[in-house]
């Protein structure tokens, strides 16, 4: 596609249930990224994929969070057990390069709107 | 540990300039990044510093002094569609890569 796509754009979910949100990255593109955004923060680093690998996951707030990329294209972060503090926009963005220290630039998904009741 | 500090908000009108700043303490430091934010929408890519000085793009610039930990955008001609929030993220080295995002400044252009 011509972008990062995420599905679904909103979520609503009842405590203790569990959410699956899906990333579609651009073709190609070798790292991804989660991040999770309050109202009026900025976006905080949740955890990066390059390819299938699951590089840091040193964001994810609890073991309730659980992301995959089982074959380096399409991700999908995972909650379990909701709570009402994990209310946010999820984000998702890709990268073209795996190399840090290039010009390469992160391109974002429209992001999951989490609300959990 | 790591910090990024902008301002939460700043007002300016149509037609002028306005320069948002940003000073930073990352644990390792490979490009800042500048990303508009309309409200409901996604991050967009505005620019990228590595180096210092000043880099230009149409209406837009940035500016980097990696001794002083310190980044600008100036926006020129502002324009009411200028209207968002301007995020400032630096990419860190420490451990993989990855960016670190400010809160975001929220600049509203009045006619």
């Amino acid at each position: 596609g011509a972008g990062v796509s995420q599905s679904p754009r909103y979520k609503v979910a009842k405590r203790g249930q569990d959410v699956a949100l899906r990333c579609d990255p651009i073709s190609g593109h070798v790292s991804l990224f989660w991040y999770q955004q309050a109202l009026g923060q900025g976006p905080e680093f949740l955890t990066y994929f390059q390819n299938e690998a699951q590089l840091d996951k040193s964001g994810l707030p609890s073991d309730r969070f659980f992301a995959e990329r089982p074959e380096g294209s399409v991700s999908t972060l995972k909650i379990q057990r909701t709570q009402q503090e994990d209310s946010a926009v999820y984000l998702c963005a890709s990268s073209h390069n795996r190399l840090a220290g290039s010009t390469d630039t992160q391109y974002f998904g429209p992001g999951t709107r989490l609300t959990v009741l | 540990g790591q910090n990024i500090d902008q301002p939460t908000e700043m007002t300016a009108t149509e037609g002028a300039i306005v320069q948002i700043n940003c000073t930073y303490q990352t644990s390792g430091f490979n490009g800042l990044f500048w990303y508009q934010q309309h409200a409901g929408e996604a991050p967009t890519f505005l620019s990228y510093n590595v180096l210092d000085g000043l880099e230009e793009k149409g209406r837009f610039s940035s500016f980097l002094s990696r001794s002083k930990g310190y980044s600008y955008l100036l926006l020129k001609e502002l324009q009411m569609k200028d209207s968002a929030s301007y995020l400032c993220a630096v990419r860190s080295t420490s451990g993989t890569y990855k960016y670190i995002f400010g809160t975001g400044t929220r600049l509203k252009v009045l006619a």
